[in-house]
């Protein structure tokens, strides 16, 4: 079993609508959750970092966290094309990140 | 701030050759990490150093990579020999301390012909 588990996607949507990228997780001891944003070609980029149950909201990115259920979930609102990359979780369980392998978005305009 | 920084940037060489990376963390970053990552995975860790000390190094190929920070700052990632699976992008980042939000440099892609 993977340590992070993600949908591969490609997820599709369009501009204006709310894209939904989820993550699970192994180690019921993690304590520290990312999400990162990828565009082809360059280097991961931090979105946001969440630690405790419920719900994380900065800008149109929302980040949630659900400990009992080892998942961790990311809602962009008013999806813009510029959103279009790869979305990696990563989780730290106390010793090392592990990253997930991606959720590719589109967003059609 | 400065961000973290990485040379270089594009590297091409033939197997059994030898390569160095250099990696220079955000100021005041402890925490310093080196991943591989292969096209269409996540990165994977291959080194983290804490100071200039090793944390977890469980997942570097020591048969042929190295990897040392010295005075707790600036980090070397070498192989030697390389081969052609160690084509891969390799991304050093840092972080104020272990588990704190990491920062990503811009990358070394790699091809090894």
């Amino acid at each position: 079993q993977k340590e992070v588990e993600q949908n591969s996607g490609p997820l599709s949507v369009p501009e204006g609508a709310i894209a939904s990228l989820n993550c699970t997780y192994s180690d019921r001891g993690s304590q520290s959750f990312f999400w990162y944003r990828q565009y082809s070609g360059k280097s991961p980029e931090l979105i946001m970092s969440i630690y405790s149950n419920g719900d994380k909201e900065d800008g149109r990115f929302t980040a949630q966290l659900n400990k009992a259920s080892q998942y961790v979930s990311l809602l962009i609102r008013d999806s813009q094309p510029s959103d279009s990359a790869t979305y990696l979780c990563a989780v730290f369980p106390g010793n090392q990140f592990y990253f997930g392998t991606g959720t590719s978005l589109t967003v059609i305009p | 701030e400065a961000g973290v920084a990485q040379s270089p940037r594009y590297k091409i060489i033939e197997k059994r050759q030898s390569v160095a990376f250099w990696c220079n963390p955000i100021s005041g970053h402890a925490t310093l990490y080196w991943y591989q990552q292969i096209l269409g995975q996540g990165p994977k860790l291959l080194i983290q150093f804490q100071n200039n000390g090793v944390v977890d190094d469980s997942q570097l190929p020591k048969d042929r990579f190295s990897a040392e920070r010295l005075k707790g700052v600036d980090s070397t990632l070498k192989i030697q020999p390389a081969k052609l699976e160690d084509s891969a992008v390799y991304l050093c980042a840092s972080s104020f301390g272990r588990g704190n939000e990491q920062f990503f440099g811009p990358g070394t892609r790699l091809t090894v012909l």
